[in-house]
Formats: structure tokens, sequence, C-alpha cells
């Protein structure tokens, strides 16, 4: 079964700094993945995802994702972290052979240190 | 589009009461999932719909639990008796088709708490 790892349950970078947050992957089949982000009291927004094609993909907020099929991972990146970036970051996977289930990791919350 | 919509927001019930969640995913979304959260567990597929029919349902964790989608535009989560282990996060989330280049959308939750 599909599962995903994602290193790190809290990650504190400073204001400025480079955001750098882990995701690995299990899966026999090439997967279909995602990156949700969770604000406090608030439900999962799509961050990104890589479905097929370009293996470096661009989302939302200036963070970009690069899935590297030879080390099963599928981090996520953001050059320069903001205040705003505070909140829980959650790597997903569609499930096997099934296109209709994503399986996601138990996330990592993101803090920003002034 | 006002996006998935859950409610209550909060609940407060005491233990062995019935609990009743609802949601209202987007418009024609074929998919509605329901999750729950919480600290230990993180995140957790309990049920999901596909054109108002239960798919999987392995994820439900006892008989207490029930779901329905009685049509496209609603879904309840019912618990029956609830448990103060039940307190959660409990998230409705809808997709316009196959997950595929999609994702989902995710309502706001409804926190609820049982004591």
């Amino acid at each position: 079964a599909q599962s995903v790892t994602q290193l790190g349950s809290h990650v504190s970078v400073s204001e400025g700094a480079l955001v750098l947050l882990r995701c690995n992957y299990s899966s026999s089949v090439p997967p279909y993945l995602f990156w949700y982000v969770q604000y406090p009291n608030q439900g999962l927004q799509l961050l990104l995802k890589y479905t097929t094609g370009a293996t470096l993909v661009k989302g939302i907020n200036g963070f970009e994702a690069e899935f590297k099929k030879s080390e099963t991972s599928f981090h996520l990146t953001k050059p320069s972290a903001h205040m705003s970036d505070a909140a829980e970051y959650f790597c997903a996977a569609l499930q096997g052979n099934r296109d209709d289930k994503i399986i996601f990791g138990k996330g990592t919350r993101l803090h920003i240190l002034p | 589009d006002a996006g998935v919509i859950q409610s209550p927001r909060h609940e407060v019930t005491e233990m062995g009461q019935e609990v009743t969640l609802r949601c209202k995913p987007i418009s024609g979304h074929d998919y509605l999932f329901w999750y729950r959260q919480t600290m230990m567990r993180g995140l957790e597929l309990l049920i999901y719909f596909n054109n108002n029919v239960p798919i999987d349902d392995s994820g439900m964790p006892e008989d207490r639990f029930s779901a329905k989608m009685p049509n496209a535009s609603f879904s309840t989560l019912k618990i029956q008796p609830s448990e103060p282990r039940d307190s959660a996060v409990y998230f409705c989330a809808s997709s316009p088709g196959q997950g595929i280049g999609y994702g989902y959308t995710f309502g706001s939750g409804t926190r609820l708490t049982v004591v």
C-alpha cells in the first residue's frame, strides 16, 4: 500500500531563510503527489501537485517541490521564509493504482523565527 | 462558489449523546470525503462517496459512526453514542472527479469536543 513519510514533525527556520520540508513516498508505480498547507483553524489548502511531466513543480506563495523518482522524494522548498508561512504542511499521494483516494503524511509544523 | 461548507464549526456534547456533522460539497464535485484529524493520529480518511454512493468505509472506526449522502449536495456524519475519544476535528472534502490532477477542496472543519 502507498505510504507517505514526512521527516520532522516540527521545523523551525528564521525569517528570510530557506524552507525545506521533506517527504518520501513508497510506491511500486509512479504516484501522483501533492503538498497541502493548513493554517490555524482552517481546512487544508492545495499548495501544488505533481502528476506527470516536469519534475519541478511550482505552487502558490512561492513554494515549489521537486519529484525525484530515484530518491522516492518530493521535498517542498521556498527560498525565503516569511512569517505568514507558519502553518502545518502535509505531503500526500494517490494510493497505489487507484486514482480516487489520497493518502496524507502526518504533517510538518513550520515555525518561523523572527 | 462558496467552497465546501461544513456545519457546525464547533460542537460540544456530552458522552452518550448523538452528534451529527454536516457537509455541503462544491456543486458538480462527484467525490466527497470525510476525514478526522487528531494530534495523535493525524489525518484519517473515514469514508468517501462517489456520486452519492459509499465507496470505501474501511476507515470508519466503529459501528457508532455512520455516514450518508442522500443527494449530491449534502452529506452527514453521525456518531451515536459519542465518546470522549471521538473528540477531534472532522473535515469534509470534495473533488470534481477522479483524484488524478485535481486534489481535494477541504471545508473549514468541525471541531468536536465530547465531555
